[in-house]
């Protein structure tokens, strides 16, 4: 049974550009969540979907949004790179929001 | 909001010896509360979480942690760490009806021969 996939594992952008990671969930999961990871800290909530839309969003600007496609697949998309989006980051999906979270490797994203 | 204080950014320890990682969590309510370990160009992977009911919390890879209302904490422990074990270590805090993930900065465990 397959985890949480995410593509590309790897990325290099340059400032300005526009940017996006995929993310697949875990078989018979239907809620995806991204998470921004900087060099030495935690994770940090950019947003949840469930059923196609989002239904929770942290601390971050309008430049970063997602989408969630009706086989429960998502991206996140992020306008206007700037260097401090230098960053991994990690897909979560679960099933019906509740705390089961599985993560997946993650997109290690470089704004140079 | 809520948040999450480990205190301890990197820990030494000897393969056989015990670990303890201590996290701090800020919350006005019961917090659901998560340990979670992540190694190198890995994603994260969960070791126990709490929610309610018994204190003392069994996870998998011979890990435990302990919920203290009282001090606001949540250490995780393990009795004989193994090589294996060294990695970076994530006390995370969530709230009911609120399901994102609020992460600490994570203490990194180094073991020595």
């Amino acid at each position: 049974d397959a985890g949480v996939t995410q593509s590309p594992t790897h990325l290099i952008k340059t400032r300005g550009q526009q940017v996006t990671l995929r993310c697949s969930p875990k078989s018979g999961h239907d809620t995806v969540s991204w998470y921004q990871q900087a060099l030495g800290q935690g994770p940090q909530f950019i947003f949840q979907y469930y059923e196609e839309e989002e239904r929770q969003r942290g601390n971050f600007p309008d430049r970063f949004s997602g989408h969630q496609f009706p086989n429960y697949s998502s991206e996140l998309n992020v306008n206007a790179l700037l260097l401090g989006d230098s960053a991994l980051y990690l897909c979560a999906s679960s099933f019906v929001a509740n705390y089961g979270y599985t993560f997946g490797s993650g997109t290690r994203l470089t704004v140079v | 909001a809520q948040s999450v204080t480990q205190p301890d950014i990197h820990i030494t320890v000897s393969e056989g010896a015990s670990l303890e990682l201590r996290c701090n969590y800020s919350y006005g309510a019961t917090p659901y509360l998560f340990w979670y370990v992540q190694s190198p160009g890995q994603g994260l992977q969960l070791l126990l979480k709490y929610f309610s009911g018994d204190t003392l919390v069994q996870g998998i890879k011979g890990f435990e942690a302990e919920f203290k209302r009282s001090q606001s904490s949540f250490n995780l422990r393990k009795p004989s760490v193994h090589w294996s074990d060294a990695a970076e270590y994530f006390c995370a805090v969530g709230a009911r009806d609120d399901y994102k993930l609020s992460f600490g900065a994570g203490t990194t465990v180094t073991v020595r021969a």
